[in-house]
């Protein structure tokens, strides 16, 4: 079965204190994993799609990774306008069409 | 420009009520898609539109009714809904079916 799962759950930050969030993916075959930010009440916000191995994105303060099992959204001295929850999810090859499985999100908390 | 709109913005009906949300999109895009989201979830696919001709529908009940008059607009048509409903409704548009999935702010529906 086709999966997706984030961690942590939630993270809490300071300022300026990088880290790194989880993505992990059981799919029969990748076609896409697609990174989203979402604030509370929001729509979700787009902000990567990856597609293969060793593939890398970036966009300010965050970068986006991607390994046969998993990717990481690293974000480097954050600040409080980051904190939102960050949505992970793919699209698997012979799935419904545009069908994305997401995780549960990680919330992220920036302190001032 | 990576803009979807939707109206209302917040929505609150009776469960004999029938009303409308509207998504719309003029970025070419020929797949659009709406989702429910409840609070802490992530979203939930509820159907699939490619050029304008339904694809999927993910077992949502017949009191919702979506179209899609043209390839720029997507409703979903409301009646007779249970508070269970209530939720973040979400409409999202992609080139293709397989592309990336660019979200609109989302409609908050409650119903009482």
């Amino acid at each position: 079965e086709d999966q997706v799962t984030q961690s942590p759950e939630a993270l809490r930050l300071q300022e300026g204190e990088s880290s790194s969030l989880n993505c992990s993916y059981t799919v029969s075959g990748l076609r896409g994993l697609f990174w989203y930010r979402q604030d509370p009440g929001k729509g979700p916000e787009f902000l990567f799609t990856l597609y293969s191995a060793g593939e890398e994105k970036e966009k300010e303060r965050l970068k986006a990774t991607l390994t046969k099992k998993e990717s990481f959204l690293h974000i480097t001295a954050p600040k409080p306008e980051d904190s939102a929850t960050y949505l992970c999810a793919v699209q698997a090859h012979g799935g419904s069409q545009g069908n994305l499985i997401f995780g549960k999100g990680t919330k992220l908390s920036v302190k001032p | 420009d990576t803009e979807v709109t939707q109206t209302p913005k917040h929505l609150v009906m009776g469960m004999t009520n029938k009303k409308s949300l509207k998504c719309e999109q003029h970025m070419g895009h020929r797949a659009m898609y709406w989702y429910k989201q409840k609070a802490k979830k992530p979203p939930e696919l509820m159907f699939v539109y490619s050029y304008e001709k339904l694809s999927i529908n993910e077992s949502v009940p017949s009191r919702f009714s979506p179209e899609c008059p043209n390839s720029s607009l997507l409703n979903l048509h409301l009646h007779a809904l249970q508070p269970e409903d209530s939720a973040l409704y979400l409409c999202a548009s992609s080139r293709q079916g397989a592309d990336t999935q660019y979200f609109g702010p989302g409609t908050r529906l409650t119903v009482l």
